[in-house]
């Protein structure tokens, strides 16, 4: 079983509309819970954190973490084209980070 | 602010031969240096991670090798490329273990 899971993709949203971006993870003693959105052939490039249960709100970025059903995701208000991305999902377990494979989103002008 | 810097941006080298490369990052003291991989496709892979100085703990077992000669540098070495090699190798840090790591702009490396 994988530590980290995301559906790949590919996610199309229109312009304007919000994206929901998903990660599950296996390990409930899972301390800390990342967001990465990685343009293609660039590095990833952080966009969120949580650490806590709940929801946490950056500008048109929100974070959702549910450790009791182990999942973690993020929502993208008002979508861009530059939201075009990979999003990464990173969970930070025992001594070491575990990614997902990534989501593909697009947003389609 | 922190800000890391790795080079080369892209490399292309023959199976055999030898690789090296840096990673330093500047504005902060005792980072948490990390080196991960991600092939075509696939996930981020870490290879190695250091705590201090001359403290290296790999995740994977392969022909790679890192060392922390400097707080601040960290080095990813091989003695003989393999096809396998290829891919983006990324050099990161971070504040503490379970704090978020940030990333430099990585390394594109093909093995021919």
């Amino acid at each position: 079983q994988k530590e980290v899971e995301q559906n790949s993709g590919p996610l199309s949203v229109p312009e304007g509309a919000i994206a929901s971006l998903n990660c599950t993870y296996s390990d409930r003693g899972s301390q800390s819970f990342f967001w990465y959105r990685q343009y293609s052939g660039k590095s990833p490039e952080l966009i969120m954190f949580i650490y806590s249960n709940g929801d946490k709100e950056d500008g048109r970025f929100t974070a959702q973490l549910n450790k009791a059903s182990q999942y973690v995701s993020l929502l993208i208000r008002d979508s861009q084209p530059s939201d075009s991305a990979t999003y990464l999902c990173a969970v930070y377990t025992g001594n070491q980070f575990y990614f997902g494979t990534g989501t593909s989103l697009t947003v389609i002008p | 602010s922190q800000t890391i810097h790795q080079w080369p941006a892209t490399l292309v080298q023959p199976v055999g031969s030898p690789l090296s490369l840096e990673c330093t990052v500047e504005g902060t003291s005792n980072p948490n240096l990390y080196w991960y991989r991600q092939a075509a496709g696939r996930g981020l892979q870490l290879l190695f991670y250091s705590v201090g100085i001359g403290q290296i703990s790999s995740e994977v077992p392969q022909n790679l090798s890192a060392s922390r000669p400097q707080d601040r540098q960290f080095i990813l070495s091989s003695k003989k490329l393999l096809l396998s090699d290829s891919g983006f190798y990324l050099c990161a840090w971070s504040v503490l273990l379970w704090l978020e790591a940030f990333f430099g702009q990585g390394t594109r490396l093909t093995v021919v």
